[in-house]
C-alpha cells in the first residue's frame, strides 16, 4: 500500500499566483480531508469528502480556495489568487468509513506564497 | 465546539526514560485517535482508541471516555521518539471531524 499520496512536496509561488495541490487518496478509502496547518492555528479541517461528494467545506477560509474530487482516486486543492497569508503546509488525509476508522495523512505540501 | 487540551506542551526526555502524554475533552466522543508528527512534518497515526486500552509495542493508550480524557505512554523512550504527539478526538453525533489538540512537543536526548 502506496499510502496517501501528495504532490508537489514543495510549492514556491509569488502572490497572485494559481496554485493546485493534489492528493491521491488510499486504494478503498472512501473519505477524503484537506487540512491545513500553521503555527498559529495548529491543524485545521479545509474540506472533508465522502464517496467523492463534498460535505464540509466550511473550513475553507475563502472562495479564493477550491476543492475538487473528481474521481475516488484524486482531488484537488486548488488557490486562485494566492496571498502570503497562505503559506502553511497542507495535508491530504483519507480513511475507510466504518468501525475502525483511522486516519491517514499524506506527506504534506509546504506552500510558500511571496 | 469540542475543547482539546493536551498537556505537558512541551517534554524533556533522556534516552531510556518513561512518559505519559495526557489528552483532555470536552465533549462525548465516538472516536479517538493518536499521531505522532516527527522532525520531517510527517504525520503518522498511533492509535484508534475511542475507549479502553491498547499497546503497539513500546507505546500504549487508555481511553476513558466516561471521564473525558486519554492517555498515551511512552515506554523506554528512544530518540525516534521525538516530535509532536496529537490527540484528536471526535465529537457524538459527528461522523466525521476530528479536533486536533495543540500537541505535546516531545524531545528525546541521547
Amino acid at each position: 500500500d502506496a499510502g496517501v499520496i501528495q504532490s508537489p512536496r514543495h510549492e514556491v509561488t509569488e502572490m497572485g499566483q494559481e496554485v493546485t495541490l493534489r492528493c491521491k487518496p488510499i486504494s478503498g478509502h472512501n473519505s477524503l480531508f484537506w487540512y491545513r496547518q500553521t503555527m498559529m492555528r495548529g491543524l485545521e479541517l479545509l474540506i472533508y469528502f465522502n464517496n467523492n461528494v463534498p460535505i464540509d467545506d466550511s473550513g475553507m477560509p475563502e472562495d479564493r480556495f477550491s476543492a475538487k474530487m473528481p474521481n475516488a482516486s484524486f482531488s484537488t486543492l486548488k488557490i486562485q489568487p494566492s496571498e502570503p497569508r497562505d503559506s502553511a503546509v497542507y495535508f491530504c488525509a483519507s480513511s475507510l468509513t466504518g468501525s475502525n476508522e483511522k486516519l491517514f495523512f499524506g506527506s504534506g505540501t509546504q506552500l510558500s506564497v511571496l | 465546539g469540542i475543547q482539546v487540551e493536551q498537556s505537558p506542551p512541551d517534554l524533556i526526555l533522556q534516552e531510556g526514560a518513561n512518559s505519559t502524554l495526557r489528552c483532555n475533552f470536552s465533549d462525548s466522543v465516538n472516536n479517538l485517535q493518536w499521531f505522532h508528527q516527527n522532525p520531517w512534518g510527517q504525520l503518522i497515526n498511533l492509535f484508534y482508541i475511542p475507549s479502553g486500552t491498547k499497546q503497539n509495542g513500546r507505546l500504549s493508550a487508555t481511553t476513558v471516555a466516561t471521564e473525558r480524557y486519554s492517555l498515551l505512554y511512552i515506554s523506554s523512550s528512544q530518540t525516534t521518539d521525538s516530535g509532536v504527539y496529537f490527540c484528536a478526538p471526535r465529537v457524538e453525533g459527528s461522523n466525521y471531524k476530528l479536533t486536533f489538540g495543540k500537541g505535546t512537543l516531545l524531545t528525546v536526548n541521547p
